[in-house]
């Protein structure tokens, strides 16, 4: 079993969509990261969050620190948000990265 | 606009041969990791850095993986010999570690990545 399960694996919205990712672990972390994969290769870090909740433009990310839980919702979903998001839970020590297995995006026009 | 830079972007090699990734981190940076994404593993954490010191390289095999930043703007990743499973993106990120914390305190920012493909 993975440390970091996310769901769902793969997506697809219609334009306008508010989209909600999740993401679940089970071992302690001391932050969790999202990244966003663009079709083309090339990560981008979205968030690092160890609580509470962060906004950024049409993305929101919150954690569940009890639950072991953590959500990325996109509002207004728009084509150009098509992309592979993963989400990694960062150990206790800082030194090890709990990568989820993505959750693929695609907007349709 | 700053951001992380590597080099080469594409490198096709064959089996056995000596394999050298670079890396510029964004100025200031204090941080570097590297990674592997392959479609089996994912994304795996190999090795990072801070002030040029290594601070973790538990998942990089060791017999032929060896990382090192001979200065603050430039961090490599070698494999001798290079195996046709090492075939992956190798992306390099940077970042800001604050003294005495292990939680990043910002986001890292990751280069495009080089596309290693190994015959």
């Amino acid at each position: 079993k993975n440390e970091v399960e996310q769901s769902p694996q793969n997506l697809t919205a219609q334009e306008g969509e508010f989209i909600t990712i999740n993401c679940s672990y089970s071992v302690g972390i001391s932050a969790l990261h999202w990244l966003q994969q663009h079709p083309g290769g090339g990560i981008v870090s979205l968030f690092m969050l160890s609580s509470g909740k962060k906004k950024h433009g049409r993305l929101i990310a919150t954690i569940n620190i009890q639950e072991k839980h953590s959500s990325l919702h996109i509002t207004a979903s728009h084509p150009r948000d098509s992309a592979v998001y993963i989400c990694a839970g960062q150990s206790n020590t800082g030194n090890q990265f709990y990568f989820g297995t993505g959750t693929s995006l695609t907007v349709i026009p | 606009d700053a951001r992380v830079t590597q080099t080469p972007r594409h490198k096709v090699t064959e089996m056995g041969q000596e394999v050298t990734m670079r890396c510029q981190p964004i100025l200031g940076h204090n941080t570097v990791f590297w990674y592997r994404q392959t479609m089996m593993q994912g994304l795996e954490l190999l090795a990072y850095f801070r002030n040029r010191a290594p601070l973790d390289d538990s998942g990089m095999p060791k017999d032929r993986f060896s990382a090192e930043m001979p200065d603050a703007t430039l961090a490599t990743l070698k494999i001798q010999p290079s195996e046709p499973r090492d075939s992956a993106v190798y992306f390099c990120a940077s970042g800001d570690l604050r003294d005495g914390d292990v939680v990043f305190t910002d986001t890292q920012y990751f280069g495009p990545g080089t596309r290693l493909t190994v015959l």
